[in-house]
């Protein structure tokens, strides 16, 4: 363990289902987000929360809704999914926004959309 | 926006010979250069990292190497190891929370 924490490590949902995801550290750090990455692409930044506040929205579909109670735990929320929205879907938290230590990563929910 | 190219995207080779892959980024505002280590069925994790102060660093077999004027910095493994096979991203701290990772490589360390 990396000592971020992601459950569930799979999912298997369908196109009109609700799911959510959770992300969860006890690093200490103040900065978590959330990247997918899918075969054959780089990793693509969806969210950024800094202090518990959403700081980045890359232009993400609002299927997906992030949410952040305090500065442990994030979550992603999902819903109508699209099959091309299967991926690996990994969080990650940093000390702070600079990430000037480095960003330790959870080990991914792998989602498959049917 | 930053642009981040990582070479090769795959690599292979055979045990006991040396690995090096290079990224280039075109922020200059960029100071901090981590190496990522992604094995199946796991997330990226920090093998080895580089401020922008230093040109080399070096951890056991792996080391990273800079060159801010030419804005390229490369990882560099020794003596390989089957355990060594995994994919390897860069990243790129630019101004502010910009980050870029690269595009991965696909190490395969052959018997």
């Amino acid at each position: 363990e990396t000592g971020v924490t992601q459950t569930p490590r799979h999912l298997v949902m369908g196109m009109t289902n609700k799911k959510s995801l959770k992300c969860e550290q006890h690093l200490g750090h103040n900065a978590m987000y959330w990247y997918k990455q899918s075969a054959k692409k780089p990793l693509e930044l969806m969210f950024v929360y800094s202090l518990e506040e959403r700081v980045e929205n890359n232009s993400v579909p609002s299927r997906f809704s992030p949410e952040c109670p305090n500065s442990s735990h994030l979550f992603l929320h999902l819903h109508t999914l699209q099959p091309e929205d299967s991926a690996l879907y990994l969080c990650a938290s940093s000390q702070d926004l600079q990430g000037g230590d480095g960003y330790t990563f959870g080990s991914g929910t792998r989602l498959t959309v049917v | 926006g930053e642009n981040v190219e990582q070479h090769p995207s795959t690599l292979s080779v055979q045990e006991g010979d040396s690995a090096v892959i290079k990224c280039t980024y075109s922020d200059s505002a960029s100071n901090y250069f981590p190496w990522y280590k992604q094995e199946l069925g796991k997330g990226p994790q920090l093998i080895i990292d580089i401020r922008s102060n230093v040109g080399e660093k070096k951890d056991q077999r792996i080391a990273v190497t800079l060159n801010k004027t030419a804005k390229h910095f490369s990882l560099h493994i020794t003596e390989t190891q089957p355990e060594d096979s995994a994919v390897y991203f860069c990243l790129t701290t630019g101004g502010g929370n910009k980050l870029t990772f690269g595009t991965g490589t696909q190490l395969k360390v052959e018997l």
